[in-house]
Protein backbone atom coordinates (compact mmCIF):
# COMPACT_ATOMS: atom_id res chain seq x y z
CA UNK A 1 0.00 0.00 0.00
CA UNK A 2 1.24 3.25 -0.44
CA UNK A 3 0.90 5.65 2.38
CA UNK A 4 0.57 9.14 1.40
CA UNK A 5 1.74 11.87 4.48
CA UNK A 6 0.64 15.45 3.83
CA UNK A 7 2.66 18.71 5.30
CA UNK A 8 2.40 20.56 7.30
CA UNK A 9 -0.53 19.44 9.47
CA UNK A 10 -1.61 22.88 9.67
CA UNK A 11 -0.81 26.01 7.37
CA UNK A 12 -1.51 29.63 8.81
CA UNK A 13 -2.14 32.09 6.81
CA UNK A 14 -3.87 35.49 5.50
CA UNK A 15 -6.28 35.62 2.26
CA UNK A 16 -4.49 37.18 -0.72
CA UNK A 17 -1.14 34.87 0.63
CA UNK A 18 0.16 32.32 -1.07
CA UNK A 19 -0.14 28.65 0.48
CA UNK A 20 2.27 26.01 -0.47
CA UNK A 21 0.93 22.22 0.57
CA UNK A 22 2.85 18.96 0.47
CA UNK A 23 2.19 15.40 -0.26
CA UNK A 24 5.17 12.73 -0.27
CA UNK A 25 4.17 8.86 -1.33
CA UNK A 26 6.08 5.99 0.44
CA UNK A 27 6.93 5.13 -3.20
CA UNK A 28 7.06 6.44 -6.50
CA UNK A 29 3.10 7.28 -8.15
CA UNK A 30 2.95 5.33 -11.55
CA UNK A 31 2.22 7.92 -14.61
CA UNK A 32 1.66 10.99 -11.46
CA UNK A 33 -1.92 9.63 -10.69
CA UNK A 34 -2.37 12.05 -7.75
CA UNK A 35 -5.27 14.35 -7.17
CA UNK A 36 -6.00 16.72 -4.83
CA UNK A 37 -9.13 17.63 -2.74
CA UNK A 38 -10.78 20.54 -0.95
CA UNK A 39 -13.06 20.12 2.03
CA UNK A 40 -14.68 22.62 3.21
CA UNK A 41 -16.86 22.03 7.18
CA UNK A 42 -19.84 19.91 6.82
CA UNK A 43 -19.23 19.29 2.87
CA UNK A 44 -18.45 16.62 0.61
CA UNK A 45 -14.91 16.42 -0.70
CA UNK A 46 -14.10 18.49 -4.46
CA UNK A 47 -11.83 17.44 -6.46
CA UNK A 48 -9.14 20.42 -7.52
CA UNK A 49 -6.18 18.81 -9.39
CA UNK A 50 -5.77 15.16 -10.59
CA UNK A 51 -3.15 13.71 -13.23
CA UNK A 52 -0.88 16.16 -10.92
CA UNK A 53 -1.01 18.74 -12.14
CA UNK A 54 -4.77 19.14 -14.43
CA UNK A 55 -7.41 21.26 -12.93
CA UNK A 56 -10.64 19.82 -12.79
CA UNK A 57 -13.72 21.30 -14.56
CA UNK A 58 -14.59 24.40 -13.12
CA UNK A 59 -11.58 25.27 -10.67
CA UNK A 60 -9.99 28.69 -10.73
CA UNK A 61 -6.56 28.87 -12.22
CA UNK A 62 -5.09 30.36 -8.78
CA UNK A 63 -5.00 26.73 -8.28
CA UNK A 64 -1.99 24.64 -9.49
CA UNK A 65 -0.43 21.09 -8.90
CA UNK A 66 3.03 19.91 -9.53
CA UNK A 67 5.49 16.68 -8.71
CA UNK A 68 6.00 13.38 -10.00
CA UNK A 69 7.03 10.52 -8.40
CA UNK A 70 7.23 10.77 -4.63
CA UNK A 71 6.76 14.02 -4.12
CA UNK A 72 3.59 16.64 -4.84
CA UNK A 73 2.90 20.04 -4.44
CA UNK A 74 -0.63 21.70 -4.37
CA UNK A 75 -0.45 26.20 -4.34
CA UNK A 76 -2.80 28.07 -4.02
CA UNK A 77 -1.34 31.40 -5.70
CA UNK A 78 -3.87 34.09 -3.76
CA UNK A 79 -5.89 32.80 -0.73
CA UNK A 80 -9.59 33.34 -0.66
CA UNK A 81 -11.99 33.19 2.15
CA UNK A 82 -13.47 30.03 0.79
CA UNK A 83 -10.00 28.05 0.74
CA UNK A 84 -9.42 27.91 4.47
CA UNK A 85 -10.02 24.31 4.67
CA UNK A 86 -9.15 21.22 4.48
CA UNK A 87 -6.94 19.43 1.93
CA UNK A 88 -6.21 15.94 0.71
CA UNK A 89 -4.31 14.33 -1.52
CA UNK A 90 -5.16 10.96 -3.29
CA UNK A 91 -2.93 8.28 -5.32
CA UNK A 92 -4.62 6.21 -7.44
CA UNK A 93 -1.43 4.37 -9.33
CA UNK A 94 -2.07 1.40 -7.40
CA UNK A 95 -5.01 0.55 -5.86
CA UNK A 96 -6.18 4.31 -3.90
CA UNK A 97 -5.31 5.70 -0.53
CA UNK A 98 -5.95 9.42 0.36
CA UNK A 99 -2.97 11.31 2.39
CA UNK A 100 -4.42 12.40 6.19
CA UNK A 101 -5.00 16.00 5.20
CA UNK A 102 -3.84 19.38 5.57
CA UNK A 103 -5.57 22.27 7.68
CA UNK A 104 -5.60 25.51 5.74
CA UNK A 105 -6.45 27.98 8.38
CA UNK A 106 -6.88 31.99 8.99
CA UNK A 107 -3.82 33.41 10.05
CA UNK B 1 -25.90 18.40 -13.50
CA UNK B 2 -24.49 15.28 -11.86
CA UNK B 3 -26.26 14.11 -8.58
CA UNK B 4 -25.30 11.58 -6.27
CA UNK B 5 -28.20 11.25 -2.96
CA UNK B 6 -27.38 8.49 -0.45
CA UNK B 7 -29.97 6.84 2.00
CA UNK B 8 -29.93 4.14 4.52
CA UNK B 9 -27.61 5.06 7.16
CA UNK B 10 -28.28 5.42 10.79
CA UNK B 11 -27.54 3.82 14.25
CA UNK B 12 -26.71 -0.38 14.10
CA UNK B 13 -25.47 -2.47 17.17
CA UNK B 14 -22.08 -4.35 16.58
CA UNK B 15 -22.43 -7.31 14.40
CA UNK B 16 -25.79 -5.72 12.71
CA UNK B 17 -26.43 -4.87 9.32
CA UNK B 18 -27.46 -2.17 7.17
CA UNK B 19 -27.91 -1.35 3.62
CA UNK B 20 -26.74 2.09 1.58
CA UNK B 21 -27.88 3.20 -1.46
CA UNK B 22 -26.92 6.29 -3.88
CA UNK B 23 -29.29 7.42 -6.66
CA UNK B 24 -27.43 8.78 -9.61
CA UNK B 25 -29.05 11.61 -11.63
CA UNK B 26 -27.33 13.76 -14.45
CA UNK B 27 -25.38 11.54 -16.14
CA UNK B 28 -25.34 8.29 -18.07
CA UNK B 29 -24.90 6.08 -14.73
CA UNK B 30 -23.77 2.56 -16.47
CA UNK B 31 -21.39 4.19 -18.44
CA UNK B 32 -19.07 4.76 -14.74
CA UNK B 33 -17.94 3.09 -12.29
CA UNK B 34 -18.93 3.79 -9.37
CA UNK B 35 -17.31 3.98 -5.72
CA UNK B 36 -17.73 4.52 -1.94
CA UNK B 37 -15.42 6.57 0.12
CA UNK B 38 -16.07 6.82 4.28
CA UNK B 39 -14.60 9.03 6.34
CA UNK B 40 -14.94 8.39 10.06
CA UNK B 41 -15.50 11.03 12.52
CA UNK B 42 -12.88 13.68 12.81
CA UNK B 43 -10.60 11.72 10.27
CA UNK B 44 -9.73 11.87 6.94
CA UNK B 45 -11.21 9.60 3.79
CA UNK B 46 -11.04 6.00 3.27
CA UNK B 47 -11.72 4.35 -0.12
CA UNK B 48 -13.75 1.20 0.39
CA UNK B 49 -15.06 -0.31 -2.69
CA UNK B 50 -15.64 0.07 -6.42
CA UNK B 51 -18.04 -1.63 -9.24
CA UNK B 52 -17.42 -1.12 -12.54
CA UNK B 53 -20.19 0.36 -14.79
CA UNK B 54 -21.79 -2.79 -16.73
CA UNK B 55 -19.39 -5.95 -16.19
CA UNK B 56 -20.03 -6.25 -12.29
CA UNK B 57 -16.04 -6.40 -11.57
CA UNK B 58 -15.80 -5.03 -8.14
CA UNK B 59 -12.59 -4.39 -5.71
CA UNK B 60 -12.89 -3.98 -1.61
CA UNK B 61 -10.54 -2.36 0.63
CA UNK B 62 -9.04 -5.19 3.25
CA UNK B 63 -10.57 -3.62 5.63
CA UNK B 64 -14.64 -4.64 4.66
CA UNK B 65 -13.45 -7.64 2.67
CA UNK B 66 -16.03 -10.36 3.46
CA UNK B 67 -18.23 -8.30 5.21
CA UNK B 68 -19.46 -5.34 2.67
CA UNK B 69 -21.19 -5.91 -0.75
CA UNK B 70 -21.20 -3.52 -3.60
CA UNK B 71 -24.22 -3.80 -6.17
CA UNK B 72 -25.81 -1.52 -8.73
CA UNK B 73 -29.22 -1.69 -10.26
CA UNK B 74 -28.33 0.50 -13.99
CA UNK B 75 -32.05 0.44 -14.58
CA UNK B 76 -32.70 1.95 -11.53
CA UNK B 77 -29.64 4.13 -12.02
CA UNK B 78 -28.79 2.87 -8.16
CA UNK B 79 -25.63 2.28 -6.43
CA UNK B 80 -25.99 -0.18 -3.19
CA UNK B 81 -23.78 -0.99 -0.03
CA UNK B 82 -24.75 -4.20 2.08
CA UNK B 83 -22.93 -3.94 5.43
CA UNK B 84 -22.82 -6.90 7.17
CA UNK B 85 -21.20 -7.87 10.81
CA UNK B 86 -20.32 -4.52 11.40
CA UNK B 87 -17.82 -3.02 13.79
CA UNK B 88 -17.70 0.34 15.82
CA UNK B 89 -14.42 1.21 13.34
CA UNK B 90 -17.27 1.53 10.32
CA UNK B 91 -18.99 4.08 11.86
CA UNK B 92 -17.93 6.76 9.52
CA UNK B 93 -19.90 9.28 6.68
CA UNK B 94 -20.25 7.47 3.67
CA UNK B 95 -20.40 8.71 0.36
CA UNK B 96 -21.01 7.80 -3.02
CA UNK B 97 -18.84 9.09 -5.47
CA UNK B 98 -18.42 8.99 -9.61
CA UNK B 99 -15.01 8.05 -11.21
CA UNK B 100 -13.58 11.09 -13.08
CA UNK B 101 -15.26 11.06 -16.48
CA UNK B 102 -12.15 12.82 -17.44
CA UNK B 103 -9.47 10.16 -17.14
CA UNK B 104 -9.88 6.84 -19.05
CA UNK B 105 -9.32 4.07 -16.47
CA UNK B 106 -12.46 3.08 -14.79
CA UNK B 107 -9.87 2.02 -11.56
CA UNK B 108 -8.94 3.24 -10.09
CA UNK B 109 -9.15 6.73 -10.39
CA UNK B 110 -9.56 10.26 -8.62
CA UNK B 111 -13.27 11.28 -7.88
CA UNK B 112 -15.15 13.97 -9.88
CA UNK B 113 -18.17 14.25 -8.16
CA UNK B 114 -19.35 13.53 -4.67
CA UNK B 115 -23.16 12.75 -2.64
CA UNK B 116 -23.52 14.87 -0.08
CA UNK B 117 -22.49 11.47 2.48
CA UNK B 118 -25.02 9.49 4.88
CA UNK B 119 -23.70 8.94 8.37
CA UNK B 120 -23.31 5.39 9.99
CA UNK B 121 -23.23 5.12 13.60
CA UNK B 122 -21.89 1.33 15.09
CA UNK B 123 -22.76 1.26 18.60
CA UNK B 124 -24.45 -0.55 21.52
Amino acid sequence: EIVLTQSPGTLSLSPGERATLSCRASQSVSSSYLAWYRQKPGQAPRLLIYDASTRATGIPDRFSGSGSGTDFTLTISRLEPEDFAVYYCQQYGSSITFGQGTRLEIK
Amino acid sequence: EVQLLESGGGLVQPGGSLRLSCAASGFTFSNYAMSWVRQAPGKGLEWVSVMSGSSGVTYYADSVEGRFTISRDNSKNTLYLQMNNLRAEDTAVYYCTQRNPETSRWFPSSFANWGQGILVTVSS
